[in-house]
């Protein structure tokens, strides 16, 4: 069973570097065709793609962040991570980290989540 | 960017009863639309992906229709664990995108 789990500062001062990890267990982040990919959720709204890595290092971001956001992997630490600097009170959000399955025959969707971390910028 | 838009926003319903939730894509997806649900305080769980096909584990109440544009979450005989939000998503180009979200309330 895959499991994700995302870890950094709960609390991050405006116009600093949001920086999270996603840390993957029950399975090798590297094998499969596997996407790995970040999204947010302001409280109380919906659900915003941030952005996605493939174990190539390849990634794709939203254009909506796309000039704030870095995504990279480690795949020594079976780890993924979140940058997201300049951050404003508009950034506060729980931020998921999730598998993208890219399989042909089998589909391409969001099929495993992490539990999600708070990240709340305030001075 | 394909925008879905869902309704309604929220609906509170009578346990037993039919839940009907809409997804409309700003432009064609074929069958590249997945439902998710997201009960309080944890992480979207898949219910149906490719539009109707059947999730493993998933109670059989849940089903999905549609293709294009239009897109049908059913919840036949709703039951007291089914509250929560639910939310449309597209793969079929980036970037992903989801829908606002419907709140199904138990009266």
């Amino acid at each position: 069973q895959v499991q994700l789990q995302e870890s950094g500062p709960g609390l991050v001062r405006p116009s600093e570097t949001l920086s999270l990890t996603c840390t993957v267990s029950g399975g090798s982040i590297s094998s499969g065709s596997y996407y790995w990919s970040w999204i947010r959720q302001p409280a109380g709204k919906g659900l915003e793609w941030i952005g996605r890595i493939y174990t190539s290092g390849s990634t794709n971001y939203n254009p909506s962040l796309k000039s704030r956001v870095t995504i990279s992997v480690d795949t020594s630490k079976n780890q993924f991570s979140l940058k997201l600097n300049s951050v404003t009170a508009a950034d506060t959000a729980v931020y998921y980290c999730a598998r993208w399955i890219a399989v042909a025959g089998t589909g391409y969707y969001f099929d495993y989540w992490g539990q999600g971390t708070l990240v709340t910028v305030s001075s | 960017e394909i925008v879905l838009t869902q309704s309604p926003d929220f609906q509170s319903v009578t346990p037993k009863e039919k839940v009907t939730i809409t997804c409309r894509a700003s432009q064609s997806i074929g069958s590249s639309l997945h439902w998710y649900q997201q009960k309080p305080d944890q992480s979207p769980k898949l219910l149906i992906k490719y539009a109707s096909q059947s999730i493993s584990g998933v109670p059989s109440r849940f089903s999905g229709s549609g293709s294009g544009t239009d897109f049908t979450l059913t919840i036949n005989g709703l039951e007291a664990e089914d509250a929560a939000a639910y939310y449309c998503h597209q793969s079929s180009s980036l970037p992903l995108t989801f829908g606002g979200g419907t709140k199904v309330e138990i009266k």
